[in-house]
């Protein structure tokens, strides 16, 4: 148990769905990131959250909107997703935003997506 | 560009020693991260290094030798439970964190 859970676990969703990540932290951080990891690639860092203000948008696709309501919570929206889009999307937080060295991040288990 | 490599993968036997090796091309540093994921689990920080050296924590230790842009990961007296991704991340001068494709390490009764 990390302190961060994500729901859903597992979404099949079609591409002209509308689907929503979420994730939820319990440890108190104040910085919060999407991150997407596809099969023997690297993480990539979608969206990085500061004290709820959105500090980082790595050129991800605008069907791609994310949600930061309060400092422990944070969405994915999805919507008109590509079958290329299929990848684990992890949440991770971190006590603060990594402007120092040693910031560890804590993830979430993930969740599984696929779009047909 | 910046690129971190390690091995896709690895087999180890119970019982015994596996180094698991990063190499690193960064604008800067300012830290290597090691990090563990089992399959569909999160991953977990196992260690953090910024300066030249070995660090240890029980079974597992990293080092670090930031002249020659490499590390690796030590793991001991091998378990079952240690196959996993092990994820190398490299922190650069922008407090950018840079991330491997991950070594998958299998073991072997």
């Amino acid at each position: 148990e990390t302190g961060v859970t994500q729901t859903p676990r597992h979404l099949v969703m079609g591409m002209t769905n509308k689907k929503s990540l979420k994730c939820e932290q319990h440890l108190g951080h104040n910085a919060m990131y999407w991150y997407k990891q596809s099969a023997k690639k690297p993480l990539e860092l979608m969206f990085v959250y500061s004290l709820e203000e959105r500090v980082e948008n790595n050129s991800v696709p605008s069907r791609f909107s994310p949600e930061c309501p309060n400092s422990s919570h944070l969405f994915l929206h999805l919507h008109t997703l590509q079958p290329e889009d299929s990848a684990l999307y992890l949440c991770a937080s971190s006590q603060d935003m990594q402007t120092r060295g040693g910031e560890k991040l804590f993830f979430g288990s993930g969740t599984q997506l696929s779009v047909l | 560009g910046q690129n971190i490599d390690q091995p896709t993968e690895m087999t180890a036997t119970e019982g015994a020693i596996v180094q698991i090796n990063c190499t690193y091309q960064t604008s800067g540093f300012n830290g290597l991260f090691w990090y563990q994921q089992h399959a569909g689990e999160a991953p977990t920080f196992l260690s953090y290094n910024v300066l030249d050296g070995l660090e240890e924590k029980g079974r597992f230790s990293s080092f670090l030798s930031r002249s020659k842009g490499y590390s690796y990961l030590l793991l001991k007296e091998l378990q079952m439970k240690d196959s996993a991704s092990y994820l190398c991340a490299v922190m650069d001068s922008n407090y950018q964190l840079i991330w491997g494709a991950g070594t998958k390490l299998i073991i072997k009764p």
